[in-house]
Order: structure tokens, then C-alpha cells, then sequence
């Protein structure tokens, strides 16, 4: 069966610091990754969504960026954290992309202070 | 282009009363249509999706949904609710056009006992 994993499960961060939050995907092959951002009482908000290793795309511009280094791993950065940053972060993955399924990993509570 | 509107950021039921959920989209193409809950700081987990079978879908949980093209619906219910119930509920829209999900605001399911 697969599984999705996302860590750290919570994250306290100064602004203007740096981020890297991690997802890695089990139990399948060449998933299609999503960052979401679920502000407090808001909607998700999809951030980055990748197909294959080294593409990404950006839905909204902001001082995020996400990599995939290798066929199951998505990784979500920033160079300098602004408050704005602080939110509930999810991960998911799918076989295919829109009419497919969309698995959540168990989120990323970062608070930036 | 597409879009999907939740009706109610609240509901509020009674244990053992029925459960609705409203949700109406829009959407260019032949949508594809989901449901998922949230229940605190945790990932989303589907409960139910509509893919141009069945206009009546049945998910997990007791929960359904029937999807209304004339009327661009796509609620969810229950005809009894438990107190496990209590979460956020997402409407999601997705159609052929690559990587794009929709999602609502959500709606917040309060049962009381």
C-alpha cells in the first residue's frame, strides 16, 4: 500500500529565516506531488504541483519554491520566512493529474514568529 | 476555468439528525467532482468522487453525494449523524486541464450530542 510522509509535523520559525519541509511517497512510482497552504479557517491553496523529477510548477508567486530531487521526495523552501509563511502545509500525490485521487500526507503545523 | 462554492462555512446538527452539506460548482469542462474531510491538524482523506458514472455516489462513512448538472450541485449527505463526524468538509472540482483542482472553503460539521 502506499503511503505519504511529511515532516516536521510542527515547526517554529523566526522571519527571515530559512525553510525546507520534506514529503516522501511510498509504495508507488513517478507520483504527481502537490504543496498545498490551508491558512487558518481558509481553503487549501495549491502552491506547487510536479510531474516528473526536476519539474515544478508554480501556481502563485511568492518567496516559496519547491524542488524534487528524486522520483518520491517533494521538497518545499524559502530562503527568508515571512509571517505571511505561517499556515498548515500539505503534501499529496496522485497517479494521474485533475480527475485523479489526491492523497494527503498528515501535514506541517509552521508558525513564524 | 472552474470554480466551487461551499454554501454554509457552518453546520451545526444534532446526533442522529440528517446531514447536508452544500456545494455548487462551475466548471468549462465534464467536472470531476470530490469530497474530503479534515479532521483537526491532520491531512485530508477522501470521502466520495463523482467521475460521470453514477450520478449517485456513494463514500465511506455513511456519507453520499448526488451530482445535479442542471443545477450544478454536487451536496453531500447523511442520513444520520455521529459525533465522529465533527471535521471540516472540502468540495473539490478538477477537469482535463492539467494539475488543477479546485477546492472550497470548506465547511465546518459541528455535531452536537
Amino acid at each position: 500500500s502506499q503511503t505519504i510522509h511529511q515532516w516536521p509535523a510542527t515547526l517554529v520559525q523566526p522571519v527571515g529565516s530559512p525553510l525546507s519541509l520534506e514529503c516522501t511517497v511510498e509504495g508507488t512510482s513517478n507520483p504527481n506531488l502537490y504543496w498545498y497552504r490551508q491558512a487558518a479557517g481558509r481553503g487549501l491553496q495549491l502552491l506547487f504541483y510536479s510531474v516528473g523529477i526536476g519539474q515544478i510548477s508554480s501556481e502563485v508567486p511568492q518567496n516559496l519554491s519547491a524542488s524534487r530531487p528524486q522520483d518520491r521526495q517533494f521538497i518545499l523552501s524559502s530562503k527568508k520566512l515571512l509571517l505571511s509563511d505561517s499556515g498548515f502545509y500539505l503534501c499529496a500525490w496522485s497517479r494521474g493529474l485533475a480527475r485523479d485521487t489526491q492523497y494527503f500526507g498528515p501535514g506541517t503545523r509552521l508558525t513564524v514568529l | 476555468a472552474q470554480s466551487v462554492t461551499q454554501l454554509d462555512s457552518h453546520v451545526s446538527v444534532s446526533e442522529g439528525t440528517p446531514v447536508l452539506l452544500r456545494c455548487n460548482y462551475s466548471s468549462s469542462y465534464s467536472p470531476s467532482l470530490f469530497w474530503y474531510v479534515q479532521h483537526p491538524n491532520k491531512g485530508l482523506q477522501l470521502l466520495l468522487k463523482y467521475t460521470s458514472a453514477a450520478t449517485l455516489v456513494k463514500g465511506i462513512n455513511g456519507f453520499e453525494a448526488e451530482f445535479k448538472k442542471s443545477e450544478t450541485s454536487f451536496h453531500l449527505t447523511k442520513p444520520s449523524a455521529h459525533m465522529s463526524d465533527a471535521a471540516e468538509y472540502f468540495c473539490v472540482v478538477s477537469n482535463t486541464n492539467a494539475g488543477k483542482s479546485t477546492f472550497g472553503d470548506g465547511t465546518t460539521l459541528t455535531v452536537k450530542p
